[in-house]
């Protein structure tokens, strides 16, 4: 049982690139979401998901896209890489989106846009 | 809209030394509350949770009780070590909302010394 991975580790983009970062679960879980982390300000909510084909806008989705095809994956894509966009990203899963359920976080992508 | 606010760090401790790290959050109806820790290089990892007034959380010695007549869920342990040295994040999510998103304070980094 892997929980939740994430991939790349690290990255580092140009202006104007595009790039998926990866998250699987396999704890099929129905809820995923993905967040960004920045100094001082804790963790924001870009995107969610409640369930394959549902997905929704968090507090921070300008210049992300999201998709949920599967019940384990949960791609955030980066149309055109910017340099606010430098961040720490972390994906999380739990078992449902309603109450106060756990949420699992993978590990983390470093991205750094040049 | 819902938010929370935790203590600035870093928070600089002696091995066994007593540890508060305060945490007040503003939400309407009845939010379920969390502290989150994320040791470095990690991502995070639920450390305790309480879902209704009164509730004490508590998990490997740190405690935590939710106070509604004072809005606010302070994470304490009695005798700190070296290995709590992490960033601890206090959370919510409102109880019975649609979505299971989490709000998140601006961190508190701890760091013990021998």
């Amino acid at each position: 049982n892997a929980g939740v991975t994430q991939t790349p580790k690290f990255q580092v983009l140009k202006t104007g690139q595009s790039m998926t970062l990866q998250c699987a679960q396999d704890m099929n879980h129905e809820y995923m979401s993905w967040y960004r982390q920045d100094p001082g300000m804790g963790l924001r909510l870009i995107h969610y998901s409640v369930g394959a084909g549902i997905t929704d806008q968090g507090e921070v989705p300008n210049g992300y896209n999201v998709s949920r095809s599967t019940t384990e994956d949960f791609p955030l894509r980066l149309l055109s890489a910017a340099p606010s966009q430098t961040s720490v990203y972390f994906c999380a899963s739990s078992y449902s989106g309603l109450g106060s359920n756990e949420q699992f976080f993978g590990p983390g992508t470093r991205l750094t846009v040049l | 809209g819902d938010s929370v606010t935790q203590m600035e760090g870093p928070v600089t401790l002696s091995e066994e030394a007593f540890l508060t790290i305060n945490c007040t959050y503003t939400a309407t109806g009845y939010p379920s509350l969390f502290w989150y820790v994320q040791y470095p290089g990690e991502g995070l990892q639920l450390l305790l949770k309480a879902t209704k007034a009164d509730d004490k959380g508590s998990n490997k010695g740190f405690e935590a009780t939710y106070r509604k007549e004072t809005t606010s869920f302070h994470l304490e342990k009695g005798s700190v070590q070296v290995s709590d040295s992490a960033v601890y994040f206090c959370a919510l999510t409102r109880y019975g909302g649609a979505t299971n998103k989490l709000i998140f304070g601006t961190g508190t980094l701890l760091a013990v010394q021998p």
